[in-house]
Protein backbone atom coordinates (compact mmCIF):
# COMPACT_ATOMS: atom_id res chain seq x y z
CA UNK A 1 0.00 0.00 0.00
CA UNK A 2 1.37 3.62 -0.54
CA UNK A 3 1.49 5.71 2.30
CA UNK A 4 0.96 9.07 2.68
CA UNK A 5 3.08 11.20 5.25
CA UNK A 6 1.79 15.01 6.23
CA UNK A 7 3.37 17.27 8.15
CA UNK A 8 2.88 18.93 9.61
CA UNK A 9 0.85 17.21 11.84
CA UNK A 10 -0.76 20.26 13.42
CA UNK A 11 -0.03 23.75 13.52
CA UNK A 12 -1.41 26.98 14.96
CA UNK A 13 -1.49 30.38 12.94
CA UNK A 14 -3.58 33.61 12.93
CA UNK A 15 -5.83 35.25 11.03
CA UNK A 16 -4.79 36.45 7.86
CA UNK A 17 -1.21 33.89 7.61
CA UNK A 18 -0.33 32.34 5.00
CA UNK A 19 -0.34 28.57 5.61
CA UNK A 20 0.98 25.52 4.10
CA UNK A 21 0.87 21.57 4.58
CA UNK A 22 2.80 19.03 2.58
CA UNK A 23 2.21 15.49 1.88
CA UNK A 24 4.68 12.95 0.63
CA UNK A 25 3.24 9.79 -1.07
CA UNK A 26 6.05 6.61 -0.46
CA UNK A 27 6.13 5.88 -4.19
CA UNK A 28 5.53 7.58 -7.41
CA UNK A 29 1.28 8.67 -7.59
CA UNK A 30 1.28 11.06 -10.29
CA UNK A 31 -1.46 13.51 -9.74
CA UNK A 32 -4.03 11.53 -8.18
CA UNK A 33 -4.03 13.70 -4.71
CA UNK A 34 -7.09 14.95 -3.41
CA UNK A 35 -7.64 17.35 0.09
CA UNK A 36 -10.57 16.82 2.04
CA UNK A 37 -11.10 19.32 4.80
CA UNK A 38 -12.48 18.09 7.96
CA UNK A 39 -14.30 20.60 10.92
CA UNK A 40 -15.25 19.41 14.76
CA UNK A 41 -17.61 16.47 14.65
CA UNK A 42 -18.56 16.99 10.64
CA UNK A 43 -17.92 14.87 7.81
CA UNK A 44 -14.71 15.46 5.32
CA UNK A 45 -15.05 17.90 2.49
CA UNK A 46 -13.49 17.57 -0.93
CA UNK A 47 -11.37 20.72 -1.52
CA UNK A 48 -8.83 20.06 -3.97
CA UNK A 49 -8.39 16.82 -6.37
CA UNK A 50 -6.41 16.04 -9.06
CA UNK A 51 -3.64 17.92 -6.82
CA UNK A 52 -4.52 21.35 -7.75
CA UNK A 53 -8.04 21.37 -8.96
CA UNK A 54 -10.16 23.45 -6.90
CA UNK A 55 -13.47 22.13 -6.20
CA UNK A 56 -16.80 23.94 -6.84
CA UNK A 57 -17.37 26.47 -4.42
CA UNK A 58 -14.55 26.26 -2.57
CA UNK A 59 -13.15 29.55 -2.12
CA UNK A 60 -9.91 30.53 -3.78
CA UNK A 61 -7.51 30.95 -0.66
CA UNK A 62 -7.36 27.36 -1.37
CA UNK A 63 -4.66 25.89 -3.14
CA UNK A 64 -3.05 22.54 -4.11
CA UNK A 65 -0.11 21.95 -6.11
CA UNK A 66 2.77 19.44 -6.87
CA UNK A 67 6.49 20.43 -6.30
CA UNK A 68 8.70 17.14 -7.10
CA UNK A 69 7.44 14.67 -5.33
CA UNK A 70 5.79 16.85 -2.71
CA UNK A 71 2.14 17.64 -2.66
CA UNK A 72 1.79 21.18 -1.03
CA UNK A 73 -1.57 22.28 -0.20
CA UNK A 74 -2.04 26.57 0.69
CA UNK A 75 -4.54 28.50 2.72
CA UNK A 76 -3.41 31.97 1.54
CA UNK A 77 -5.24 34.19 4.08
CA UNK A 78 -6.16 32.44 6.92
CA UNK A 79 -9.92 32.73 7.82
CA UNK A 80 -11.37 32.01 11.25
CA UNK A 81 -13.52 29.52 9.86
CA UNK A 82 -10.63 27.41 8.56
CA UNK A 83 -10.11 25.77 11.67
CA UNK A 84 -9.93 21.95 10.84
CA UNK A 85 -8.02 19.47 10.21
CA UNK A 86 -7.20 18.69 6.41
CA UNK A 87 -6.27 15.49 4.73
CA UNK A 88 -4.49 14.35 1.85
CA UNK A 89 -5.57 10.89 0.21
CA UNK A 90 -3.87 9.27 -2.75
CA UNK A 91 -5.65 7.31 -5.60
CA UNK A 92 -3.43 6.05 -8.05
CA UNK A 93 -3.38 2.62 -6.55
CA UNK A 94 -5.74 0.71 -4.73
CA UNK A 95 -6.33 0.68 -1.48
CA UNK A 96 -6.90 4.67 -1.55
CA UNK A 97 -4.30 5.88 1.97
CA UNK A 98 -5.27 9.03 3.69
CA UNK A 99 -2.40 10.86 4.99
CA UNK A 100 -2.39 10.91 9.20
CA UNK A 101 -3.92 14.74 8.88
CA UNK A 102 -3.01 18.46 9.71
CA UNK A 103 -4.77 19.82 13.01
CA UNK A 104 -4.87 23.80 12.02
CA UNK A 105 -5.92 25.63 14.78
CA UNK A 106 -6.41 29.66 14.91
CA UNK A 107 -4.15 31.47 17.31
CA UNK B 1 -29.74 18.58 -4.20
CA UNK B 2 -27.06 15.58 -2.99
CA UNK B 3 -27.88 13.80 0.14
CA UNK B 4 -26.13 10.49 2.48
CA UNK B 5 -27.72 9.02 4.93
CA UNK B 6 -26.16 6.47 6.44
CA UNK B 7 -28.19 4.47 9.16
CA UNK B 8 -27.87 1.32 11.21
CA UNK B 9 -24.68 2.05 13.56
CA UNK B 10 -25.21 0.25 16.79
CA UNK B 11 -23.57 -1.52 19.92
CA UNK B 12 -22.68 -5.13 18.84
CA UNK B 13 -20.74 -7.52 20.12
CA UNK B 14 -17.47 -9.03 19.34
CA UNK B 15 -17.99 -11.36 16.74
CA UNK B 16 -21.41 -10.16 16.08
CA UNK B 17 -22.78 -8.82 12.82
CA UNK B 18 -24.06 -5.69 11.58
CA UNK B 19 -25.27 -3.85 8.26
CA UNK B 20 -25.31 -0.10 7.53
CA UNK B 21 -27.43 1.85 5.27
CA UNK B 22 -26.71 4.46 3.10
CA UNK B 23 -29.76 6.26 1.50
CA UNK B 24 -29.13 8.79 -0.82
CA UNK B 25 -30.88 11.15 -2.83
CA UNK B 26 -30.64 14.33 -5.47
CA UNK B 27 -28.11 12.39 -8.09
CA UNK B 28 -29.10 9.43 -10.72
CA UNK B 29 -27.29 6.94 -7.91
CA UNK B 30 -27.13 4.25 -10.37
CA UNK B 31 -24.07 6.09 -12.13
CA UNK B 32 -21.66 6.79 -9.41
CA UNK B 33 -19.25 4.11 -7.52
CA UNK B 34 -20.03 4.07 -4.27
CA UNK B 35 -17.33 4.09 -1.02
CA UNK B 36 -17.32 3.41 2.93
CA UNK B 37 -14.91 5.11 5.14
CA UNK B 38 -14.31 4.90 8.35
CA UNK B 39 -13.13 6.85 11.20
CA UNK B 40 -11.94 5.77 14.24
CA UNK B 41 -12.15 8.31 17.35
CA UNK B 42 -9.68 10.86 17.53
CA UNK B 43 -7.68 9.11 14.64
CA UNK B 44 -7.63 9.24 10.29
CA UNK B 45 -9.78 8.31 7.47
CA UNK B 46 -9.67 4.81 6.39
CA UNK B 47 -11.49 3.69 2.97
CA UNK B 48 -12.78 0.36 3.39
CA UNK B 49 -14.62 -0.53 0.93
CA UNK B 50 -15.99 0.62 -2.97
CA UNK B 51 -18.75 -0.74 -5.59
CA UNK B 52 -19.26 -0.08 -9.37
CA UNK B 53 -22.32 1.60 -10.55
CA UNK B 54 -23.97 -1.99 -11.22
CA UNK B 55 -22.22 -3.59 -8.55
CA UNK B 56 -20.05 -5.97 -10.97
CA UNK B 57 -16.82 -4.83 -9.07
CA UNK B 58 -15.90 -4.32 -5.43
CA UNK B 59 -12.82 -3.70 -3.57
CA UNK B 60 -11.81 -3.86 -0.04
CA UNK B 61 -9.20 -2.73 2.43
CA UNK B 62 -7.28 -5.96 3.52
CA UNK B 63 -8.38 -5.65 7.24
CA UNK B 64 -12.20 -6.21 6.55
CA UNK B 65 -11.71 -8.79 3.43
CA UNK B 66 -13.83 -11.82 3.90
CA UNK B 67 -15.72 -10.19 6.71
CA UNK B 68 -17.31 -7.19 5.30
CA UNK B 69 -19.58 -6.99 2.13
CA UNK B 70 -20.49 -4.02 0.33
CA UNK B 71 -23.51 -4.11 -1.62
CA UNK B 72 -26.17 -1.82 -3.41
CA UNK B 73 -29.76 -1.50 -4.97
CA UNK B 74 -29.90 0.94 -7.54
CA UNK B 75 -33.77 0.64 -7.48
CA UNK B 76 -33.82 1.95 -3.69
CA UNK B 77 -31.17 4.44 -4.25
CA UNK B 78 -28.81 2.61 -1.52
CA UNK B 79 -25.60 1.57 -0.43
CA UNK B 80 -25.56 -1.88 2.50
CA UNK B 81 -22.31 -2.56 4.19
CA UNK B 82 -22.91 -5.84 5.81
CA UNK B 83 -20.36 -6.32 8.64
CA UNK B 84 -19.51 -10.26 9.88
CA UNK B 85 -17.22 -10.91 12.67
CA UNK B 86 -16.78 -7.80 13.95
CA UNK B 87 -13.72 -6.63 16.10
CA UNK B 88 -13.12 -3.83 18.51
CA UNK B 89 -10.64 -2.37 15.98
CA UNK B 90 -13.79 -1.84 13.46
CA UNK B 91 -14.77 0.82 15.98
CA UNK B 92 -15.44 3.76 13.98
CA UNK B 93 -17.74 6.29 12.40
CA UNK B 94 -18.35 4.80 9.23
CA UNK B 95 -19.24 7.37 6.46
CA UNK B 96 -20.71 6.38 2.66
CA UNK B 97 -19.64 8.84 0.27
CA UNK B 98 -20.10 8.78 -3.77
CA UNK B 99 -17.00 9.10 -5.92
CA UNK B 100 -16.90 12.53 -8.11
CA UNK B 101 -16.60 11.00 -11.61
CA UNK B 102 -20.08 10.06 -13.27
CA UNK B 103 -20.14 7.05 -15.41
CA UNK B 104 -16.14 5.97 -14.36
CA UNK B 105 -15.56 2.39 -14.87
CA UNK B 106 -12.76 2.35 -12.35
CA UNK B 107 -12.85 3.32 -8.74
CA UNK B 108 -11.41 7.32 -9.00
CA UNK B 109 -12.16 7.44 -5.27
CA UNK B 110 -12.73 11.21 -5.40
CA UNK B 111 -15.23 11.97 -2.76
CA UNK B 112 -17.34 14.80 -3.05
CA UNK B 113 -20.02 13.97 -1.01
CA UNK B 114 -20.32 12.07 2.34
CA UNK B 115 -23.14 11.33 4.81
CA UNK B 116 -22.95 12.66 8.63
CA UNK B 117 -21.90 9.05 9.37
CA UNK B 118 -22.83 6.36 11.69
CA UNK B 119 -21.34 5.53 14.42
CA UNK B 120 -20.45 1.31 14.94
CA UNK B 121 -18.89 0.22 18.60
CA UNK B 122 -17.85 -3.41 19.39
CA UNK B 123 -17.97 -3.66 22.17
CA UNK B 124 -18.31 -6.92 25.17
Amino acid sequence: DIQMTQSPSSLSASVGDRVTITCQASQDIRNYLNWYQQRPGKAPKLLIHDASNLETGVPSRFSGHKSGTDFIFTISSLQPEDTATYYCQQYDNLPPTFGQGTKLEIK
Amino acid sequence: EVQLVESGGDLVQPGGSLRLSCAASGFTFSSYWMTWVRQASGKGLEWVASIKRDGSEKYYVASVKGRFTISRDNAKNSLYLQMNSLRAEDTAVYYCARDRVEMATIPYTVLDYWGQGTLVTVSS
